[in-house]
Order: C-alpha cells, then structure tokens, then sequence
C-alpha cells in the first residue's frame, strides 16, 4: 500500500525567504506526482504536474523535483511572499489510478 | 463552466436524513473522483470512476454511501441516514484521462449533520 509522508507538517518563514518542502513516498511504481495548495475553506488547486518520466516542472517561483529512486519529491518557492500561506499537498497516481495524498505542509509566510 | 462545479456550497441536514452531493467535472474529463476532508485532516478517498468501466467503490466507508455517476458528465453521492461523523467537506475532481493527466478540483460542499 503506498504512503506519502509530508514533512514538515508546519512551516512558518519571513517574507521573502526561500524554502522547501518534502514529500516522500514508499512505491515508486507511479505514474505522476501533483502538487497542490489548499486554502482555508477552499478546494484544492493544482500547481504543478510531474509525470513519472520527468525530473522537475517550473511554474513561475514554484520548481517541483521528483527522484523516484528514493521516493522523494521537493517542492521549492523562491522569494516567499505572504500570499504563499496556505497548505501545500503532494499526491501520487499509481495503480488503480485513485490519487493518494500526504497530511499536507501548512506554510506561513510572514510580511 | 471552465472549472470543476459542486453544489450546494454547503449543507446542513438533521441526523438521520439523506442528503445528495453534485458534482459536475470539466467537460471532456472522462475520470471523475470523490473525496471526503475532515475537519483539520487529509483527503479520504472515496470513490472514481472512469468512463464506462466500473467504478472502483474501495474507499466508501459504509454502505449508506453511494455514488453514481452518468456517462461522462455529472456525478451525484448521496449520504443515506447521515449521522454526525459524516460532517466534512466532500470534495471532487476530475481529470482528463485515468493516469497521467492533470486532476481538477472543486470548491467542495461543507456537510454539517446535527
């Protein structure tokens, strides 16, 4: 059965600041890896997309990675801003295609 | 609509009443997922479908919950005799294929039983 771990499950930086957080999971058998960001209250919205053939994926200040040998991704944010609190999860798709998810990074970014 | 559609936004029902959940996915997305979130919790899966083939139901919790979903456009799942724990935002999404694309998620229904 896979599980993904995130950690930390809390992070709390300065304005500016960048940082990463850490995902890991225990089968490496899997089709992708998506990371998400939840908003109190809110659904989910998806940040970035890395199929199980690529290494990383870049959207704006946000770079995923993903070493499957390892069963690890990261996922950087450079020059944190206060907009970036919120709480950040990672979610496998592999056999049987459901999406498994880690417990989440809450991040709070400080002005 | 662009996006994944739930209704209602929220819900508040008496224990012990049925209630019913839409989803309504991004056209064209033949897979279609239902998650339940606990109040300060993770994602619970529940329930996929993919187009015409049938549904993997491995994560339903009980059998007061059921899930159907018509051809490839909106999916309902309805809550049978709702008691207490069943308070949660159920979520849904839906993604283009079944493995390697994209999932899109909706703004979730907020479910009080009292």
């Amino acid at each position: 059965k896979q599980e993904v771990t995130q950690i930390p499950a809390a992070l709390s930086v300065p304005e500016g600041e960048n940082l990463v957080l850490n995902c890991s999971f225990t089968d490496s058998a899997i089709y992708n890896l998506q990371w998400f960001r939840q908003d109190p209250g809110k659904g989910l919205t998806s940040l970035l997309l890395i199929q199980s053939s690529q290494r990383e994926q870049t959207s704006g200040r946000l770079n995923a990675s993903l070493d499957k040998s390892s069963g690890r991704s990261t996922l950087y944010i450079a020059a944190s801003q206060p907009g970036d609190s919120a709480t950040y999860l990672c979610a496998l798709r592999a056999s049987g295609s459901r999406l498994t998810f880690g417990e989440g990074t809450q991040l709070t970014v400080n002005p | 609509g662009a996006g994944v559609s739930q209704s209602p936004s929220n819900k508040v029902t008496e224990k012990g009443k049925d209630v019913e959940l839409r989803c309504d996915p991004i056209s064209g997305h033949t897979a279609l997922y239902w998650y339940r979130q606990r109040l300060g919790q993770g994602l619970e899966f529940l329930i996929y479908f993919q187009g015409n083939s049938a549904p993997d139901k491995s994560g339903l919790p009980s059998d007061r919950f059921s899930a159907e979903r018509t051809g490839e456009s909106v999916s309902t799942l309805t809550i049978q005799r709702t008691q207490q724990e069943d308070s949660a935002v159920y979520l849904c999404a839906s993604s283009r294929g079944p493995r390697t694309t994209e999932a899109f998620f909706g703004q979730g229904t907020r479910l009080t039983v009292v």
